[in-house]
C-alpha cells in the first residue's frame, strides 16, 4: 500500500515568514495530493490539492509543488499569519480501488506574533 | 462548520465496555468515512459506506463495526474497549465515492477508555 512521510513534525515562525511542510509518498500511481488544516478542537479541513498532471498549484498566500519523478510535494505558505497556526496534513490517493487517500503524520505549524 | 455532525463531544468510558459513535452526513452527501486520530498513529482511516453499503474497509479492529442507515447517517460501534483504543474519531462525507471527491469532516468524538 502507499506510504506517505511528512516532514517537519513542528515547525515554528515568526509572523510574516514563510512556511514549507515537505511529503514523499511511495506509490508511484498515486495522482491525487490533497492537503488539510486542522485546528485545534476542530476536523481537518481540505485548504488546497494538486492533481499529477499539474506541477503546481496556488490559492493566495497557499501553494502546492509536486515533483512526480521524486515522488515528493510541498505545502508553501507566504506571509504567515498567526491564524494559520495548525496541524497541517498531506495525503496521497491511487486511483482505482478504494479511492481512500494515505495521510502523512502531520505537522505543527505555530506562528508567532 | 463543515456540515457534518457527531454525536456525542466527548465520551468516558471503561475498559470492556461497548459505545456507540454517530455521525450524520451533509445534505445530499453518499459517502461516509470513519477515521481514528491517536497522537502516535496520525489519521487512520477505519471503513467506508457508500450509500448504505461497506466500501472499503482500512486498519479497523474486528471489536469495531459500523453501518449506514437509510437516511444515511452513520453509526460506529466499538466494544471490548480496551486502553489504547482511546483516540479521536473522525467521521467523514462526500458527495460520491471519487476519486477527487473532498472529504468533510465533523469536529470528532473523543473517546477516552480508564
Amino acid at each position: 500500500g502507499e506510504n506517505v512521510e511528512q516532514h517537519p513534525s513542528t515547525l515554528s515562525v515568526q509572523e510574516g515568514d514563510s512556511a514549507v511542510i515537505k511529503c514523499t509518498y511511495s506509490d508511484s500511481a498515486s495522482n491525487y495530493f490533497p492537503w488539510y488544516k486542522q485546528e485545534l478542537g476542530k476536523g481537518p479541513q481540505l485548504i488546497i490539492d494538486i492533481r499529477s498532471n499539474v506541477g503546481e498549484k496556488k490559492d493566495q498566500r497557499i501553494a502546492v509543488t509536486l515533483n512526480k519523478t521524486a515522488k515528493h510535494f510541498s505545502l508553501h505558505i507566504t506571509e504567515t499569519q498567526p491564524e494559520d497556526s495548525a496541524v497541517y496534513f498531506c495525503a496521497a490517493s491511487i486511483p482505482g480501488g478504494s479511492y481512500i487517500p494515505t495521510f502523512g503524520r502531520g505537522t505543527s505549524l505555530i506562528v508567532h506574533p | 462548520d463543515s456540515g457534518v455532525t457527531q454525536t456525542p463531544k466527548h465520551l468516558i468510558t471503561a475498559t470492556g465496555q461497548r459505545v456507540t459513535l454517530r455521525c450524520s452526513p451533509r445534505s445530499g452527501d453518499l459517502s461516509v468515512y470513519w477515521y481514528q486520530q491517536s497522537l502516535d498513529q496520525g489519521l487512520q482511516f477505519l471503513i467506508q459506506y457508500y450509500n448504505g453499503e461497506e466500501r472499503a474497509k482500512g486498519n479497523i479492529l474486528e471489536r469495531f463495526s459500523a453501518q449506514q442507515f437509510p437516511d444515511l447517517h452513520s453509526e460506529l460501534n466499538l466494544s471490548s474497549l480496551e486502553l489504547g483504543d482511546s483516540a479521536l474519531y473522525f467521521c467523514a462525507s462526500s458527495v460520491l465515492d471519487d476519486h477527487y471527491n473532498e472529504q468533510f469532516f465533523g469536529p470528532g468524538t473523543r473517546l477516552t477508555v480508564l
